[in-house]
């Protein structure tokens, strides 16, 4: 069963508004953590934003921020006033038991392609 | 910020011939690197973790000695694909992290590999 899961191949979004990417995680450790990275066409992996399953707040990186929602597993991504340069694939990770150190791989989803129109 | 350094950025070769691709911490040390594959339009791949001073973890399916990894030192770690073949065309992604479980990977900018 996929641990990780985004529902959205492709969203598209007019350049100045909001967008809600989509991510859902199963894991069955209390301690966990989760990550957003965007992949502009170039490939680099750029990371945008953490989670801690224990985090009493939502993350907020800038215009990046995280809506945890842990009863319900999910860990979307909020973009506000999109910008033409926001247009790349997102991919929602999580690590399990981050307390045991950063040695842990990251368990990825399958990604959401996002344009942002002019 | 923490950098990795991925060399080289692209590379073509022959069918048969073998390619190494390095992977440098540049400001801080990695015990732990992991290399990934990527298909266009799809997810990361974990291929393999790579320890340094010991033995990588391969993931179930890749072979391993086709894809070697050599993590030397805490800075350095290199995949080299053996007798490549056109199947082997990929993007290959290195990555590492620092501090805590709570650290973020610290990608390199890939390695466009081409076999012809």
């Amino acid at each position: 069963a996929q641990k990780i899961t985004q529902t959205q191949p492709g969203m598209f979004v007019q350049e100045k508004e909001a967008v809600t990417l989509d991510c859902t995680y199963d894991t069955s450790d209390p301690s966990y953590g989760l990550f957003w990275y965007k992949q502009p066409s170039s490939g680099e992996m750029i990371f945008l934003i953490y989670q801690g399953s224990y985090d009493q707040q939502n993350a907020t990186e800038g215009r990046y921020s995280l809506n945890f929602q842990k009863a319900r597993k999910s860990a979307n991504l909020v973009i506000s006033a999109s910008q033409l340069g926001d247009s790349a694939m997102y991919f929602c990770a999580m690590r399990e038991g981050p307390h045991a150190g950063n040695n842990r791989k990251l368990i990825w989803g399958l990604g959401t392609s996002l344009a942002v129109n002019p | 910020g923490a950098v990795v350094s991925q060399h080289p950025s692209w590379v073509i070769c022959k069918s048969g011939t073998s390619v190494k691709i390095e992977c440098r911490s540049l400001d801080f040390q990695a015990t732990t690197m992991f290399w990934y594959r990527q298909f266009p339009k799809q997810s990361l791949m974990l291929m393999a973790t790579s320890n340094e001073g010991s033995k990588a973890t391969y993931e179930q399916g890749v072979e391993k000695d086709k894809f070697l990894i050599n993590h030397a030192s805490l800075t350095l770690s290199t995949l080299t694909v053996t007798s490549a073949h056109p199947e082997d065309s990929s993007f290959y992604i290195c990555s590492a992290s620092f501090g805590t479980g709570s650290s973020p990977l610290h990608f390199g900018n890939g390695t466009r590999l081409t076999v012809t």
